[in-house]
C-alpha cells in the first residue's frame, strides 16, 4: 500500500526554527509537495522537489533524498502566522497526489 | 485575480437531503479536482476530471456525484448525505494532469448534516 508518514503534532517557540520530517512509500515517484493549511481554510502551496537536495525559498525550506523515501520542511525564524498544519504529498506512478495527514505545528510566544 | 472560488463556504443539511456544493475557476485550468477532508486528516481525493473525463476514485461512495458543465465549473453532488458526510470539501485544480502537478484549492465548503 502507499503511506506517508509526518509527526502528527509539533510545538516551537517564536523565532526558533523548526523541521517537519516525512516519509514516504509510494507506487513510484514524480516529486513531492508541502502544502500549509491553517485552520478551516483550503492547503495553500509551499514548494515541490523531484530531485535529492535543498530547495530555499526566504524562511522556508524543503529537502528530499529519493534513496530513503524522506524530505523535510524547514522553518526558520518562526512567526505566530506559521501556526498551521503541514501536508505532506507525493505524486505517484499514475500522477494522483498521496497526502499525509498533516502536521499541526504550534508557535508559542 | 485568478482563482478557485467555492459557494457556499458553509453549507447545512438534513440527514437524507440532496445537496450541491460549487466551484468555479477562473485559472482556465484543465483539470478539476473535489477533496473531501475530515478533521486531522490528509484530504481524500472523491474524483477529478481532465477537461471533461471524469475520473471516479475506486472507493469513492456512489452517494457522491460530479458534474462539469464547462472548464470554469464543476459541482459536487451528494444524493443522500449521511452523518458520516460532514466535512470539509476542497476544491482543486491544477493545469495539467501529470509530472509537474501543483494544484490550487478554493477555499472550501464545511458541510454540516444534521
Amino acid at each position: 500500500g502507499q503511506n506517508i508518514d509526518q509527526p502528527t503534532e509539533m510545538t516551537a517557540t517564536e523565532g526558533a526554527i523548526v523541521q517537519i520530517n516525512c516519509t514516504y512509500q509510494t507506487s513510484g515517484f514524480n516529486g513531492l509537495f508541502w502544502y500549509q493549511q491553517h485552520a478551516g481554510e483550503a492547503p495553500t502551496f509551499l514548494s515541490y522537489n523531484v530531485l535529492d537536495g535543498l530547495e530555499e525559498k526566504g524562511r522556508f525550506s524543503s529537502f528530499l533524498s529519493r534513496s530513503k523515501g524522506y524530505s523535510y520542511l524547514l522553518l526558520k525564524e518562526l512567526q505566530m502566522k506559521d501556526s498551521a498544519s503541514y501536508l505532506c504529498a507525493v505524486l505517484d506512478s499514475n500522477y494522483q497526489l498521496i497526502w499525509g495527514a498533516g502536521t499541526k505545528l504550534i508557535i508559542k510566544p | 485575480d485568478a482563482m478557485v472560488i467555492q459557494n457556499p463556504r458553509y453549507q447545512v443539511t438534513q440527514f437524507g437531503k440532496p445537496v450541491t456544493l460549487s466551484c468555479s475557476q477562473t485559472l482556465n485550468h484543465n483539470v478539476m479536482y473535489w477533496y473531501q477532508q475530515k478533521s486531522s486528516q490528509a484530504p481524500k481525493l472523491l474524483f477529478h476530471y481532465y477537461d471533461k473525463d471524469f475520473n471516479n476514485e475506486a472507493d469513492t461512495p456512489d452517494n457522491f456525484q460530479s458534474r462539469r458543465p464547462n472548464t470554469s465549473f464543476c459541482f459536487l453532488d451528494i444524493r443522500s448525505p449521511g452523518l458520516g458526510d460532514a466535512a470539509m470539501y476542497l476544491c482543486a485544480t491544477s493545469r495539467v494532469r501529470g509530472t509537474y502537478n501543483e494544484q490550487f484549492f478554493g477555499p472550501g465548503t464545511r458541510l454540516t448534516v444534521l
